[in-house]
């Protein structure tokens, strides 16, 4: 069945520096692959998505790039700030149509704290 | 536009008893699908209701069930309530037939607590 591993955390930055958070996938056929954030209390937000091999994903200052070869979306984020403090969790969907609903499967989620 | 609401926000119930929680899709979704989510870990999905019927689940028993109304609202059933079932249960709602329609937006939750 499908699979997402995230890192493992938690992840404490200082403001203004790079992150990466390292998300691989396990899945039959041509995934979406999804980035959402979680704030303390609230539900899940998307962040930012890929339909299909290369592509980019964006938002917010934030990317990830659909590696099919290795099968891979790790996050990325130049200058991290406070206000990104949050959870993010990794996500595949099977692709909606057929007998395939688009229902996520989720990794475990990594905690980012930002310090200023 | 409205976003997905979903009621109550919290709960607090007893072993054993049985909950209702409620989830009002998107503005223009036609899909629901239920997600638990443990304390520190990612969501689990339930169900998902299309054209008021069940159509996929994940590995939850049959003490889980639920409907979809005509005007697409949802609701989650749980009986004979575990310890187990504490969470925050997510609904999220998508649009069948269009390019977006994996693309799935969720409500805030609502958090259960089962005593």
């Amino acid at each position: 069945g499908n699979s997402v591993t995230q890192m493992e955390g938690p992840v404490t930055l200082s403001e203004e520096a790079f992150l990466t958070i390292n998300c691989t996938y396990t899945a039959t056929g041509y995934p979406s692959l999804f980035w959402y954030v979680q704030y303390p209390g609230e539900g899940l937000q998307l962040l930012l998505k890929a339909t299909k091999a290369d592509d980019k994903g964006s938002n917010k200052g934030f990317e990830a790039t659909y590696r099919k070869e290795t099968t891979s979306f790790h996050l990325e984020k130049g200058s991290v700030q406070v206000s990104d403090s949050a959870v993010y969790f990794c996500a595949l969907s099977d692709r909606a149509g057929g007998t395939s609903y688009g229902k996520l499967t989720f990794g475990q989620g990594t905690i980012l704290t930002v310090h200023p | 536009d409205a976003g997905v609401t979903q009621s109550p926000t919290h709960l607090i119930k007893t072993r054993g008893q049985q909950v209702t929680l409620r989830c009002s899709p998107k503005s223009g979704h036609d899909t629901v699908s239920w997600y638990q989510q443990a304390l520190g870990q990612g969501p689990q999905f339930i169900f998902q209701y299309y054209e008021e019927e069940e159509r996929q689940r994940g590995n939850f028993p049959d003490r889980f069930s639920g409907h979809q109304f005509p005007n697409y609202s949802s609701e989650l059933n749980v009986n004979a309530l575990l310890l187990g079932d504490s969470a925050l249960y997510l609904c999220a709602s998508s649009l069948v037939g269009t390019r977006s329609s994996y693309e799935q937006y969720f409500g805030p939750g609502t958090r259960l607590t089962v005593t």
